[in-house]
C-alpha cells in the first residue's frame, strides 16, 4: 500500500504570497495532522483533522488554515507568507488520531520563502 | 504544559558501540510515548512506541521502556551500525479535551563511524 504522499516536494515562494500544500493519507486512515519542522528542530504541531473536522490546533497564527476532504485527503494553506515560514511541512496520518496510535509521516514539502 | 526533553547531540559513536539517548517528559495523565527516526534526506518514521507504564517498545534492535516513576523513555541499542546514523526524536501523545497531538523533543543527531 502507498504511504502518506505529499505534494509538491519543493516550493519556492516570495513574501506576501500564499501557498497550498496537499496530503493524501494512507488508505483507511481518517485522521491527518500537519507539522512544521524548522531546520535543526523537532516538528511543531499545526493542525489535526479527523472525519473532516478540526480536532486540534497548535500555536500558529490565523494565516495558517487547513481542511480535510471527504476522501480524507487534506490541504494546508498559508497566507501572507513570511520569511520565517520557510520550513519542511510534514503531514501525518493515523487511523483515528487517538493518543496511542502511531502517526505515519510523508516525506514533507520543503517550502522556501525568498 | 506537556513537554519532552532529549539529550543534546550530536552523538558520535564507533560501530558496535552501545547507544543510549535519554528522553524525559512532563505530562499529566498517561501519555503514549514514541521514538521516531529521520534518516538523511527522508521523512520521519516510527521506530517504536509504548502506551502504558512498564511497556517496552522494540524494533530493529532498539529498545525503550516507559518508566512512569522517572518519567523517562530512554532509547537504547546494544550495537550500533553505520546505517543507524540519523536524527532520533522522542515524542509523547495525549488527548486533552478535544485536542490530540504529538509533542516532540528537539531531536538527537547520531553519527556512527565505521
Amino acid at each position: 500500500d502507498a504511504g502518506v504522499t505529499q505534494s509538491p516536494t519543493h516550493l519556492i515562494k516570495t513574501r506576501g504570497q500564499h501557498v497550498t500544500l496537499r496530503c493524501s493519507p494512507i488508505s483507511g486512515h481518517k485522521s491527518v495532522s500537519w507539522y512544521q519542522q524548522v531546520l535543526g528542530q523537532g516538528p511543531q504541531f499545526i493542525f489535526q483533522y479527523y472525519e473532516k473536522e478540526e480536532r486540534g490546533r497548535g500555536n500558529f497564527p490565523d494565516r495558517f488554515s487547513a481542511r480535510q476532504f471527504p476522501n480524507y485527503s487534506s490541504e494546508l494553506n498559508v497566507n501572507a507568507l513570511l520569511l520565517g515560514d520557510s520550513a519542511l511541512y510534514l503531514c501525518a496520518s493515523s487511523l483515528t488520531g487517538g493518543s496511542g496510535q502511531p502517526q505515519h509521516f510523508g516525506d514533507g514539502t520543503r517550502l522556501s520563502i525568498l | 504544559g506537556d513537554s519532552v526533553t532529549q539529550m543534546e547531540g550530536p552523538v558520535t559513536l564507533s560501530e558496535e558501540a552501545f547507544l543510549t539517548i535519554n528522553c524525559t517528559y512532563t505530562a499529566t495523565g498517561y501519555p503514549s510515548l514514541f521514538w521516531y527516526v529521520q534518516y538523511p534526506g527522508e521523512g520521519l518514521q516510527l521506530l517504536l512506541k509504548a502506551t502504558k507504564a512498564d511497556d517496552k517498545g522494540s524494533n530493529k534492535g532498539f529498545e525503550a521502556t516507559y518508566r512512569k516513576e522517572t518519567t523517562s523513555f530512554h532509547l537504547e541499542k546494544g550495537s550500533v551500525q553505520v546505517s543507524d546514523s540519523a536524527v532520533y526524536f522522542c515524542a509523547l501523545s495525549r488527548v486533552a479535551g478535544n485536542n490530540r497531538k504529538l509533542i516532540w523533543g528537539l531531536g538527537t543527531s547520531l553519527a556512527v563511524n565505521p
